[in-house]
């Protein structure tokens, strides 16, 4: 079955610091990857994508992401945090062969930025 | 705004009460997903629409939900005879069918509470 796996529920880091949130998939077929970034009161934002190709893919508002096929994993980073990045951020996957395109998501981890 | 849009954006019923949420998706977009997003999980995949034609509907749609997007534009989602347990926030996708890699962008969701 297709599933996400998202190992942390809360992380803590400090402004400035740097960032990685962990993210394993299961999925039988070649996967499409997202991270989404979800702020109280808002909907989900898309922070990047991979499909295929380069395995290190770069998002908005500074985020990147490595697909590790040999892990199953597909973490995302950022250099430096800053105050806004606390939100909520979820890994997902879709089928490459699956026309409907339904989103599967990990259960998500809480970012807390600390001054 | 050409954003996804969802009314309303928050319900408060009594059990037993039916309600009903619309969304309106980006005009363009073909294909209309539902998701419902409980306390400290990530959405799950409830039904979609390409056009006004529902192709899928998840097992977590009992028969108390009904989706309807009757001219392939905007849908309702119907919960009728409210439990408890409906309560979470329910939102709404939309996205281009062409290209299974294509984004899907999320309204800003519907939250009910079942008291």
């Amino acid at each position: 079955a297709q599933s996400v796996t998202q190992p942390d529920i809360h992380i803590t880091v400090s402004e400035g610091a740097s960032l990685e949130l962990r993210c394993n998939y299961s999925y039988g077929a070649t996967p499409y990857l997202f991270w989404y970034v979800q702020s109280p009161g808002q909907g989900l934002q898309l922070l990047l994508k991979y499909f295929s190709g380069d395995t290190l893919v770069q998002g908005i508002k500074g985020f990147e992401a490595e697909f590790k096929r040999s892990q199953s994993s597909f973490n995302l980073r950022k250099p430096s945090v800053h105050w806004s990045d606390a939100a909520e951020y979820f890994c997902a996957v879709a089928g490459w062969s699956s026309n409907t395109g339904k989103l599967i998501f990990g259960q998500g981890t809480t970012l807390q930025v600390k001054p | 705004d050409t954003g996804v849009s969802q009314d309303p954006r928050h319900k408060i019923t009594k059990r037993g009460q039916n309600v009903t949420f619309r969304c309106d998706p980006i005009s363009e977009h073909n294909r209309l997903y539902w998701y419902r997003q409980t306390l400290g999980q990530g959405p799950e995949f409830l039904t979609y629409f390409q056009n006004e034609a529902q192709l899928e509907k998840s097992r977590l749609l009992s028969d108390r939900f009904s989706a309807e997007r009757p001219k392939g534009s905007f849908s309702t989602l119907e919960i009728q005879r409210t439990e408890q347990g409906d309560s979470a926030m329910y939102l709404c996708a939309s996205r281009q069918s062409s290209g299974a890699h294509n984004e899907q962008f999320f309204g800003p969701g519907t939250r009910l509470t079942v008291l």
